[in-house]
């Protein structure tokens, strides 16, 4: 089915170390990237989006960066903290207004 | 807090039931999406409304269907249900369509289906 997918379904970082969460996504006609950050019982909470007329964006302590050559993104936290903890989603937008989650990636922060 | 309103939070209902979950989105916003979430399929989208006209379609089973009404508010409703439609249901709204808009998420409704 449609789907994006992630390379890895966990990650574990030593706090103050920079995290990269990857995303594989498999329609070439996304237009718009998206990264989410789901903590226990919560909703989906954005963090950063990318169009796909770039490759770069930066937020605070977030990077997103985007390459349609081989169709990948990856989400960067510089110096994570405990608080990063959490379920992270890629999603794209494609045929008009239809965002597509992947599976997610949980982000494990070593004390 | 997003500023999107869902209810109820939680939810126990006997299969062969019907429920309706309620959206308020953001002020101002005039799309709505709705999103199952379970265990094994992660965020699947089911539908989403603009301005109360019905814009995209996801993976939405018959049983279920959604409508936007004119006060922006939207309801999701799950008709004859199954075990298998336990699950966590989120609503979420942006201002606009297309790219560039931001999609902000509810806490959810927990629907279990006993």
């Amino acid at each position: 089915g449609e789907s994006v997918g992630l390379h890895l379904p966990t990650l574990s970082v030593q706090e103050g170390d920079n995290s990269i969460i990857n995303c594989a996504y498999s329609n070439s006609a996304s237009d718009y990237f998206i990264w989410y950050k789901q903590e226990s019982g919560k909703g989906p909470q954005f963090i950063i989006d990318i169009r796909s007329n770039m490759d770069k964006r930066q937020g605070q302590r977030v990077t997103v960066l985007l390459n349609k050559t081989v169709k990948h993104l990856s989400l960067q936290i510089a110096a994570t903290q405990p608080g990063d903890s959490a379920v992270y989603f890629c999603a794209e937008r494609f045929q008009y207004d239809k965002i597509i989650f992947g599976k997610g990636t949980r982000l494990h922060i070593l004390p | 807090d997003s500023g999107v309103t869902q209810t109820p939070k939680h939810l126990i209902t006997a299969t062969g039931q019907r429920v309706t979950l309620r959206c308020s989105p953001r002020s101002g916003d005039l799309s709505v999406y709705w999103y199952q979430q379970s265990l094994d399929q992660g965020l699947q989208f089911l539908i989403q409304y603009y301005n109360g006209e019905e814009r995209a379609k996801g993976n939405i089973l018959e049983r279920f269907s959604a409508q936007q009404f004119p006060d922006l508010h939207s309801e999701l409703n799950l008709s004859s249900l199954e075990l298998g439609d336990s699950a966590l249901y989120f609503c979420a709204s942006s201002k606009g369509q297309g790219t560039g808009n931001t999609i902000y998420f509810g806490e959810g409704s927990w629907l279990t289906v006993v």
